[in-house]
């Protein structure tokens, strides 16, 4: 199995501030990459795919980068709402996520 | 509006059984490849199991294999799960979830999910 490893765990960040998550691969992964944002109670959403391409309605602070084995996730100034949990998937193989980042306010 | 509204879930002894369904609208059910993902008290997502668009293929999660059958009713825009032998690690919240591009496979990203169904695993 492809294993994803998510760091940090945790980021303590002010709004305003600009965020870079990041998600290593156990294997290549091409760009089959995704990202997910998701709140407690309610329904994974998704960000990111293929590695760079922002889903439908996604603003446009949210960009993806990386390719192979290593990924970024990037929020260019963290709104309010973007106090998340978000996770990276490999869909290259049999879908594994990632163990998540938690994006918390300092 | 794109809607997946999941049912069934529930406190089960272990050992029992659990029939998950999920109810889809807003998007031609039948071209899309559907997923389900859980997520355990405290942990992470972790993908269960998913069926292509005809029910030709599908692939499960080690954890659940053997156990959990995924299955679909394309005439009712629906998605199962039917989960036997179950156990307490068993326990989360289950997502119904749409693959983000319509095709024959399985694996792929996700583009609209559920709010989820909690499944409670205890004696």
């Amino acid at each position: 199995d492809i294993v994803m490893t998510q760091s940090p765990a945790t980021l303590s960040v002010s709004p305003g501030e600009r965020v870079t998550l990041s998600c290593r691969a156990s294997q290549s992964l091409g760009s089959n990459l995704a990202w997910y944002q998701h709140k407690p109670g309610q329904a994974p959403r998704l960000l990111i795919y293929g590695a760079s391409t922002r889903a439908t309605g996604i603003p446009a602070r949210f960009s993806g980068s990386g390719s192979g084995t290593e990924f970024t996730l990037t929020i260019s100034s963290l709104q309010s709402e973007d106090f998340a949990v978000y996770y990276c998937q490999q869909y290259n193989g049999w879908h594994t996520f990632g163990g998540g980042t938690k994006v918390e306010i300092k | 509006e794109v809607q997946l509204v999941e049912s069934g879930g529930g406190l089960v002894q272990p050992g029992r059984s659990l029939r998950l369904s999920c109810a889809a609208s807003g998007f031609t059910f039948d071209d899309y490849t559907m997923n389900w993902v859980r997520q355990a008290p405290g942990k992470g997502l972790e993908w269960v199991s998913g069926i292509n668009w005809n029910s030709g293929s599908m692939g499960y999660a080690d954890s659940v294999r053997g156990r959990f059958t995924m299955s679909r009713d394309n005439a009712k825009n629906s998605l199962y799960l039917q989960m036997n032998s179950l156990r307490p690690e068993d326990t989360a919240v289950y997502y119904c979830a749409k693959a983000g591009t319509s095709g024959i496979l399985i694996i792929g990203y996700m583009d609209v999910w559920g709010k989820g169904t909690t499944v409670t695993v205890s004696s």
